[in-house]
């Protein structure tokens, strides 16, 4: 199976820009997929196929990359930003997510 | 607008059968596919399978001898089974539309928390 890997945490102050990896163990073409996961929620598609916005997302996420290290991208980061996010690919069978990057806000 | 509902016991007993119960609204089981998808507590989601639009099935290896998918298009459901269920099988588990040509889980249900104990 295709591993997804995300490191764990971060912790950055409103207004300041993060970026959030993954990378695959091997090539996932661009469709590779975020998603943000509030604690006690689903998760919700933020980017689909490494730099589309998904519906109702707003403009500061974005993502790219292509093959096997992608990139999510929060600019600027407001509190309510507070989740894990996971990466999730769908090229190569089985579907895999990343084990989530959780992201605090200080 | 686009829902999904799990539904289900939230306490199965070790070595018993998991039947879950996934019902939409707003979108036809012909025309999109249904995964389910489990997460365990504090780690990362896990697909189990697929109910593809035309009716055929998908599922992960590791699971494929214990679980099994299937639907009623008249209903709006899809439903899983999986048996010989142990603790590690406990987490929250979610049905989540699929949208063709990429697969992209674009909306997920709000999630059945399912205990293995006796």
């Amino acid at each position: 199976d295709t591993v997804l890997t995300q490191s764990p945490a971060l912790a950055v102050s409103p207004g300041e820009r993060v970026s959030i990896s993954c990378r695959a163990s091997e090539g996932v073409n661009s469709y590779m997929h975020w998603y943000q996961q509030k604690p006690g929620q689903q998760p919700k598609l933020l980017i689909y196929k490494a730099s589309n916005l998904a519906s109702g997302v707003p403009a500061r996420f974005s993502g790219s990359g292509s093959g096997t290290d992608f990139t999510l991208t929060i600019d600027p980061v407001e509190a309510d930003d507070t989740a894990t996010y996971f990466c999730q690919q769908s090229w190569n069978d089985p579907p895999t997510f990343g084990s989530g990057t959780k992201l605090e806000i200080k | 607008q686009v829902q999904l509902k799990e539904s289900g016991p939230g306490l199965v007993q070790p070595s018993e059968t998991l039947s879950l119960t996934c019902t939409v609204s707003g979108f036809s089981l012909t025309s999109y596919s249904v995964s389910w998808v489990r997460q365990p507590s504090g780690k990362g989601p896990e697909w189990m399978g697929r109910m593809w639009y035309d009716g055929d099935t998908a599922y992960n290896s590791a699971l494929k001898s214990r679980l099994s998918i299937s639907r009623d298009t008249s209903k709006n459901q899809v439903f899983l089974k999986m048996n010989s269920l142990q603790t590690d099988d406990t987490g929250t588990y979610y049905c989540t539309r699929d949208r063709s040509g990429d697969d992209v889980m674009d909306a997920w249900g709000q999630g059945a928390s399912v205990t293995v104990s006796s």
